[in-house]
Parts: C-alpha cells; sequence; structure tokens
C-alpha cells in the first residue's frame, strides 16, 4: 500500500494562471516532504521541501503548503509556465531516517 | 555539483538473464537508492542503503539484490531478469543524518527491457 498518494495523475492549466498539485500522506511518522519535477528520459531533480514544523515553504514562484492534521500538502506555482510542464513527484521521509517514499506522480501541463 | 551516474541509458535482456545495473555518486553521500519508476505507480523504492555492505529491503526487493562494496557505488542486480521488471530504474543519493537538506539527487535513469 503506497504511504505517498497523488490521487491525480494529470492536471492541465493555462499559462499565467495557478497550478495546484496535491499529495496526501498516511505514516505518521513522515515529518520531511519533497516535491521532484520531471522530465522525460532525465531523472527527477528536486524542487522544494519542507519539514512538519512549518507550514509553508516558498521559493519564487513555488509555495508549499503542510496541513499536518490532515496528513496532506500541496504545491502551488504561480504563475505557472509552459516549461514547467512535467511530472511531478510528492516524497516524504521520517525524521530519523533517509527512507525515501514517493507518490505516483501528476503530469502537469501549462498551455501557452 | 553532485552527480549521480547510471552506467546505461538503456538496456535490453533475455528473460533469465543475470543483469546488472550500476550506479556511482561522486558527492561522499552515505545514502544510496534504488527506484523503479512505471505507469502510474511512481517512483518505488526497491533497496537503499545507508553505509557500505548496508542495504535495507524497500516496497519491492523481490527478485532483486543489492551490493555496495564501496560508498561511492550502488549496484542493483536482477538474479534472473523476468519480463515483469521492465521498467524505468533510478538510482539516487542523499546525505544522511537529521540535516534537513537531505533530498536525495538521482541520476538519469536507466530503461530495462526484458524480453
Amino acid at each position: 500500500d503506497q504511504q505517498v498518494k497523488q490521487n491525480s495523475p494529470s492536471l492541465s492549466v493555462q499559462e499565467g494562471r495557478i497550478s495546484i498539485l496535491n499529495c496526501d500522506y498516511t505514516n505518521s511518522m513522515f515529518d520531511y516532504f519533497l516535491w521532484y519535477k520531471k522530465y522525460p528520459a532525465e531523472g527527477p531533480t528536486f524542487l522544494i521541501s519542507i519539514s512538519s514544523i512549518k507550514d509553508k515553504n516558498e521559493d519564487g514562484r513555488f509555495t508549499v503548503f503542510l496541513n499536518k492534521s490532515a496528513k496532506h500538502l500541496s504545491l502551488h506555482i504561480v504563475p505557472s509556465q509552459p516549461g514547467d510542464s512535467a511530472v511531478y513527484f510528492c516524497a516524504a521521509r521520517p525524521y530519523n531516517n533517509n527512507d525515501m517514499r514517493f507518490g505516483a506522480g501528476t503530469r502537469l501541463t501549462v498551455k501557452p | 555539483d553532485v552527480k549521480v551516474t547510471q552506467s546505461s541509458r538503456y538496456l535490453v535482456k533475455r528473460t533469465g538473464e543475470k543483469v546488472f545495473l550500476e550506479c556511482v555518486q561522486d558527492m561522499d553521500h552515505e545514502n544510496m537508492f534504488w527506484y523503479r519508476q512505471d505507469p502510474g505507480l511512481g517512483l518505488r523504492l526497491i533497496y537503499f542503503s545507508y553505509d557500505v555492505k548496508m542495504k535495507e529491503k524497500g516496497d519491492i526487493p523481490e527478485g532483486y539484490s543489492v551490493s555496495r562494496e564501496k560508498k561511492e557505488r550502488f549496484s542493483l542486480i536482477l538474479e534472473s531478469a523476468s519480463t515483469n521488471q521492465t521498467s524505468m530504474y533510478l538510482c539516487a543519493s542523499s546525505l544522511s543524518g537529521r540535516a534537513l537538506n537531505t533530498e536525495a539527487f538521482f541520476g538519469q535513469g536507466t530503461r530495462l527491457t526484458v524480453v
């Protein structure tokens, strides 16, 4: 059973609008969360992270929100750009262990 | 820049063959990981290693083994390849410990086809 879930396999947004990608987790021992971006034929690259002591982390156009009580996090991209089109993976790990688990991914398409 | 290098981008092997996938990292990271990526299933952890000669099973270790004889190198071994092991294989490495900046860095992936 997957401990990290991304229930939307795909998302399509217009350039300039906000993209919101969602992620849920089941393991209450997770306390560090990451988002990765993956282009075809390349390995995933790290995008942004958040620890459980925070509820928001911002880096330029990318913001990650964490709702620990709901075991839910989301990635906001504002404004979305065509170059953001990729598969986005949510990942999580426990504090004292570097065993990192990933979700199934969401394919984001940003239309010009 | 961290570099994680996988020995092959594409491999085609026959059913029953023994297959070795090699991964090397150049940043002295303690942790190394092997994942496979399949459509709709995302990245699933096969094995990880937190030190030389140490290994831990991930979610789907069946049919695989690993070897870590040197800190920079982590090998994935398919003892007897089967068609259901056709997949994209991704190696990653990260720092260990409780530091927050322990994001994993990935190689470019190996697309393995078993025929």
